[in-house]
């Protein structure tokens, strides 16, 4: 059974710094790897898809790494805004046929 | 292009009722999954359907159930409700399965059990 963590579970930082978020998994076979960004009471935002045979994929401020053998998978985003407040999910696709989500990181960004 | 949309956004029920939760694809994708997001906890994976077929199922009881049409909208049915079913329910559809493909999520029916 896949397993998803996400360290830390919230961060707060002052505008302008870069933010690091952490995506660990238990089973490194897996197909793709999706990053989500969540506001309060909302649906989910697709960010950043990564398939299994890619290291990276980035979107504007946004870069995401990907190490299937380790099963670590980092977002990084660049200069960060009050407006990257809310919670930031990953999530793992595998063979047991469904995506297995990290319970999430709450990110705020202090103007 | 419209995105996948649910409805209604919310939902009060009283316990022991039935819920009905509607969700139509992005048009051209043929899976559709389901997730609950209860207070305080993650996502937890309900039903996927592709192609009309159920293709897996979470560890939820049987009074939870669905179904999708001929034109890949889906629905979501919860049966005899209880109180902890009150959730965010989150639906989501991409081209291929989502293993193998960018899935896309709807902005939620809210559901109060009361």
């Amino acid at each position: 059974k896949q397993e998803v963590t996400q360290i830390p579970a919230a961060l707060s930082v002052p505008e302008g710094e870069n933010l690091v978020l952490n995506c660990s998994f238990t089973d490194s076979a897996i197909y793709n790897l999706q990053w989500f960004r969540q506001d309060p009471g909302k649906g989910l935002t697709s960010l950043l898809l990564i398939q299994s045979s890619q290291r990276e994929q980035t979107s504007g401020r946004l870069n995401a790494s990907l190490d299937k053998s380790s099963g670590r998978s980092t977002l990084y985003i660049a200069a960060s805004q009050p407006g990257d407040s809310a919670t930031y999910l990953c999530a793992v696709g595998s063979n047991d046929y469904k995506l297995s989500f990290g319970a999430g990181t709450t990110v705020t960004v202090r103007a | 292009e419209a995105g996948v949309t649910q409805s209604p956004t919310h939902l009060i029920k009283t316990r022991g009722q039935q819920a009905t939760l509607r969700c139509s694809p992005i048009s051209g994708h043929t899976s559709v999954y389901w997730y609950q997001q209860a207070l305080g906890l993650g996502l937890q994976f309900l039903l996927w359907y592709d192609e009309g077929e159920e293709r897996n199922r979470g560890n939820f009881p049987p009074r939870f159930s669905g179904r999708q049409f001929p034109n890949y909208s889906s629905e979501l049915n919860v049966n005899a409700l209880e109180l902890e079913d009150s959730a965010l329910y989150l639906c989501a559809s991409s081209p291929l399965t989502a293993i193998r493909s960018e899935a896309f999520f709807g902005q939620g029916t809210r559901l109060t059990v009361v």
